[in-house]
């Protein structure tokens, strides 16, 4: 199996632009989380779904942020419009089942708004 | 939210010593789980440890959990090079709507110097 898979690695984007990241899950897992990773405030989950449907989105910031899974095997999420602040790294992860289970991570996109 | 405190929040020591690592959590857990984050790289998952279990081992890593004090420990014995890394604690904590979701905290960084 390939991994958890992550597009683009690297994005770079002026301020006020639609930002799409993408995320290939390990197939057969069930549950799929989107992280963002800053210097300021660690690891933060964004949003977590359990077959495909979103459980958790507390972590979304605001309005701005929104994540789809249309299938098992592919989610996006999407800034719009984006911001300098919103600059950091943003892992997408999955797991067979749920939290009781590793999650496996995948390489994350470093995305930098200016 | 911050559910585990690693403690230190940076360690510096000489091939082939021990390295400890300390995770302080708040509320009460289902499981604890520690990752490794190579620079540049996502997430690497190391051990699970549920919250019946007081020790668990893996290779040269060592995992302790006390519920009572709300604390878990990663020990690496004869530490190399290689093991150079972040390593963050995870813990489940519960959600919205009663969903769980696993929080990290920010991280010890390790430097195991040749």
């Amino acid at each position: 199996d390939a991994g958890v898979i992550q597009s683009p690695r690297h994005e770079v984007t002026e301020m006020g632009q639609e930002v799409t990241l993408r995320c290939k899950p390990i197939s057969g897992h069930n549950s799929f989380f989107w992280y963002r990773q800053t210097m300021m405030r660690g690891l933060e989950l964004l949003i977590y779904f359990n077959n495909n449907v979103p459980i958790d989105d507390s972590g979304m910031p605001e309005d701005r942020f929104s994540a789809k899974m249309p299938n098992a095997s592919f989610s996006t999420l999407k800034i719009q419009p984006s911001e300098p602040r919103d600059s950091a790294v943003y892992f997408c992860a999955s797991s067979l089942r749920g939290l009781n289970e590793k999650l496996f991570f995948g390489s994350g996109t470093q995305l930098s708004v200016l | 939210s911050q559910q585990g405190e690693e403690d230190p929040q940076a360690l510096s020591i000489q091939e082939g010593e021990n390295a400890t690592m300390n995770c302080s959590y708040k509320t009460s857990i289902n499981n604890l789980q520690w990752y490794r984050q190579n620079s540049g790289r996502g997430l690497v998952h190391l051990i699970l440890i549920r919250s019946n279990e007081r020790e668990k081992h893996s290779g040269r890593l060592r995992v302790t959990l006390d519920t009572s004090k709300k604390s878990s420990s990663l020990l690496i014995t004869a530490s190399r090079a290689a093991d150079t890394a972040s390593y963050f604690c995870a813990t489940d904590e519960g959600g919205r709507g009663g969903s769980e979701k696993l929080v990290f905290g920010k991280g010890t960084k390790l430097t195991v110097n040749p």
